[in-house]
């Protein structure tokens, strides 16, 4: 067990609707990420959240969102969903510094039908 | 252009024997972290081995050790004693730092590679 929670750790949806991704990252733990892992694109950076803060975005699209809060769990919203959004979502957490690996949560797993 | 790349999508092995995994890596920082990561059928992320790039020594983990060619710019990972456990994904992740333009902090993402899928056989 990697100490970060998500919820939930499967979703089906359909097309055109928008769902809310949950993550609450180690205890202690700062900085948290978001990944996006499909078939053709493998795993993907979305974006990076430290104590609130935005620190880094990768590949995310206009359609997804993310925020972190004062309890720093952090939420990663997906709206407009396409079928090509079905993948696993990873969130990991880190205490913030670059020498020290991220832990993942289990992941959630989207499939737009 | 790939900041990681892991030329083997499959690999095999016979328990017991070891096996290494290759990964290079494509990066103008001169610091940057290495890091290796198992994924199983389940599907959760496993960090197995972190390699830092002014590390002197290569990194061990138990079984595992990785294989820090700077030069070459390779972090291959070793696996010793192979176990039918080790049956997974593995994939090599570098972290580059950068600075968030608002804020001036630090910010740190993983790039992962393609990932090797290795079967352990009895």
């Amino acid at each position: 067990d990697s100490g970060v929670t998500q919820t939930p750790k499967h979703l089906i949806t359909a097309t055109g609707q928008r769902v809310t991704l949950r993550c609450s990252p180690r205890s202690g733990d700062l900085s948290v990420y978001w990944y996006q892992q499909s078939l053709d694109q493998g795993l993907q950076f979305l974006i990076q959240y430290y104590n609130g803060e935005e620190r880094a975005k990768g590949n995310i699209l206009e359609r997804f969102s993310a925020q972190q809060f004062p309890d720093l769990h952090s939420e990663l919203n997906l709206s407009s969903l396409e079928l090509g959004d079905s993948a696993l979502y990873f969130c990991a957490s880190n205490r913030g510094g670059g020498n020290t690996e991220a832990f993942f949560g289990q992941g959630t797993r989207l499939t737009v039908v | 252009a790939q900041k990681i790349t892991q030329t083997q999508p499959g690999m095999f092995v016979q328990e017991k024997e070891a096996v290494t995994l290759d990964c290079t890596y494509d990066t103008s920082d001169p610091s940057y972290g290495l890091f290796w990561y198992k994924q199983p059928s389940s599907g959760e992320m496993i960090f197995l081995i972190y390699q830092g790039s002014y590390d002197q020594q290569n990194a061990t983990e138990g079984r595992y050790s990785l294989n820090f060619q700077k030069a070459r710019k390779s972090a291959n990972l070793v696996i010793s004693a192979s176990q039918l456990g080790d049956s997974a994904m593995y994939f090599c992740a570098m972290r580059e730092a950068g600075v968030t333009e608002n804020s001036g902090g630090s910010n740190y993402k993983l790039t992962f590679g393609k990932g090797t899928l290795l079967t352990v056989n009895p």
